[in-house]
């Protein structure tokens, strides 16, 4: 079993849409949980960072943890065409381990 | 310049040269990372300095070689390549506690050097 796991998409929606990315994790050691986005021929820049259990807004993302069930979310509200990136789970506890990305193409 | 920085963009290397890449970070961070990332896999991590010193090697072959001269400068050599080591290859810098690698997972990345192997 992948230590964290992520759908690879694509996920393709038309603007304006709400938009819903998903992680499961199996190590309960995780107590930082991140979101990177990385565009096309860029690296993965941070967007959100949360620690434990909760939620954390910002501007149209929110970023959502359920440690009982070992799962993250991130909520894009209004998606944009410039959106339209890979978004990559991270979490970390001792170390960090990354998700295989979610493409995401918002389509004006 | 600020951030971090990698060259070259892109390479393109025969399986018998020897080539350099090259990472340079301006964010007074203590802490560089080299990570693989290849088609519809997660983000492979290679090699980590912490203080100039490696603490992580995570079963890299040894035709991939670190180098960290000082804390703004990471080197990756690359020597004997096979095809399937062909990727986007990340820098990453970090700030590390005090108390060691505490790792909250805040790192700041490059663009990557994308290699092709031929």
């Amino acid at each position: 079993q992948k230590e964290v796991e992520q759908d690879p998409g694509p996920l393709s929606v038309p603007e304006g849409a709400i938009v819903s990315l998903n992680c499961t994790y199996s190590n309960s050691a995780f107590q930082y949980f991140m979101w990177y986005r990385q565009y096309s021929r860029k690296g993965p820049e941070l967007l959100m960072y949360t620690y434990s259990s909760g939620n954390k807004e910002d501007g149209r993302f929110t970023a959502q943890v359920d440690k009982s069930s070992k799962y993250i979310s991130l909520f894009i509200r209004d998606s944009q065409p410039s959106d339209s990136a890979t978004y990559l789970c991270a979490m970390a506890g001792g170390k960090l381990i990354f998700g295989q990305g979610t493409e995401l193409s918002v389509k004006p | 310049e600020t951030g971090v920085t990698q060259t070259p963009r892109h390479l393109v290397m025969g399986m018998t040269n020897k080539k350099s890449l090259k990472c340079e970070q301006h964010l007074g961070h203590n802490a560089m990372y080299w990570y693989k990332q290849s088609a519809k896999k997660p983000l492979e991590l290679m090699f980590v300095y912490s203080l100039e010193e490696r603490v992580e090697n995570n079963s890299v072959p040894s035709r991939f070689s670190p180098e960290c001269p000082n804390s703004s400068h990471l080197f990756l050599h690359l020597h004997t390549l096979q095809p399937e080591d062909s990727a986007l290859y990340l820098c990453a810098s970090s700030q590390e506690s005090s108390t060691g690698t505490a790792n909250t997972g805040e790192l700041f990345f490059g663009e990557g050097s994308r290699l092709t192997v031929l």
